[in-house]
């Protein structure tokens, strides 16, 4: 149990809805990060907050938003629902601003998306 | 443009069967090299970082080793349970941070 917490598990939705992901963090780790992975793209990364704030962005499409709460847990918001959206959503988090060579990142379960 | 692959794609052995995973990467000011391991339907498990040419870590069948243009994680005697994909990862700079970027793994199978 890596101590990252995502929810729901699995979602299946329709074309053109929204959904919200939701990250609960390790015990004081500052960070969190959203990965996405489909089969025909990897793991690929989307965005970055650190206690707070944006941190940083990878390739996150405008239709998909994210923020961190004061009590550091994150929120992935993915509107007008693709069928290429669909794939797992991975939440991580670590307790620095950056990537370390000490400071690995700690992978929850992950949310399967599935757009129908 | 910085990237991380990875070789083979896919790759079954027989149980006690040694092989090498292989990483190699292209990231100038490479800080740092990530081994992750990965179930079916479950997140990236940490396994080692690497940090500078010559390093190399172990843990149980697995040793990670590195040079200046690759890293191989090297599977000794594996058993069924080893079955998993396997990821690496460094550290590429993204805006005012820097980001872990994936490989796209090697699906290890080990067969009793």
């Amino acid at each position: 149990d890596s101590g990252v917490t995502q929810t729901p598990k699995h979602l299946i939705t329709a074309t053109g809805q929204r959904v919200t992901l939701r990250c609960s963090p390790r015990s004081g780790d500052l960070s969190v990060y959203w990965y996405q992975q489909s089969l025909d793209q990897g793991l690929q990364f989307l965005i970055q907050y650190y206690n707070g704030e944006e941190r940083a962005k990878g390739n996150i499409l405008e239709r998909f938003s994210a923020q961190q709460f004061p009590d550091l847990h994150s929120e992935l918001n993915l509107s007008s629902l693709e069928l290429g959206d669909s794939a797992l959503y991975f939440c991580a988090s670590s307790m620095y601003g950056e990537v370390k060579n000490t400071g690995e990142l700690f992978f929850g379960e992950g949310s399967r998306l599935t757009v129908l | 443009e910085d990237q991380v692959t990875q070789s083979p794609e896919a790759l079954r052995l027989q149980e006690g069967e040694s092989s090498s995973l292989n990483c190699s990467y292209t990231v100038s000011g490479l800080r740092g090299l990530f081994w992750y391991r990965q179930d079916p339907g479950k997140g990236p498990e940490f396994l080692f970082t690497l940090y500078s040419a010559g390093e190399e870590k172990e843990k149980e069948r697995l040793k990670a080793t590195l040079t200046k243009k690759e890293s191989f994680l090297h599977i000794t005697a594996p058993k069924p349970e080893d079955s998993a994909t396997y990821l690496c990862a460094a550290p590429v700079s993204s805006g005012s941070a820097r980001q872990l970027t994936f490989g796209s793994g090697t699906q290890l199978t080990v067969l009793p």
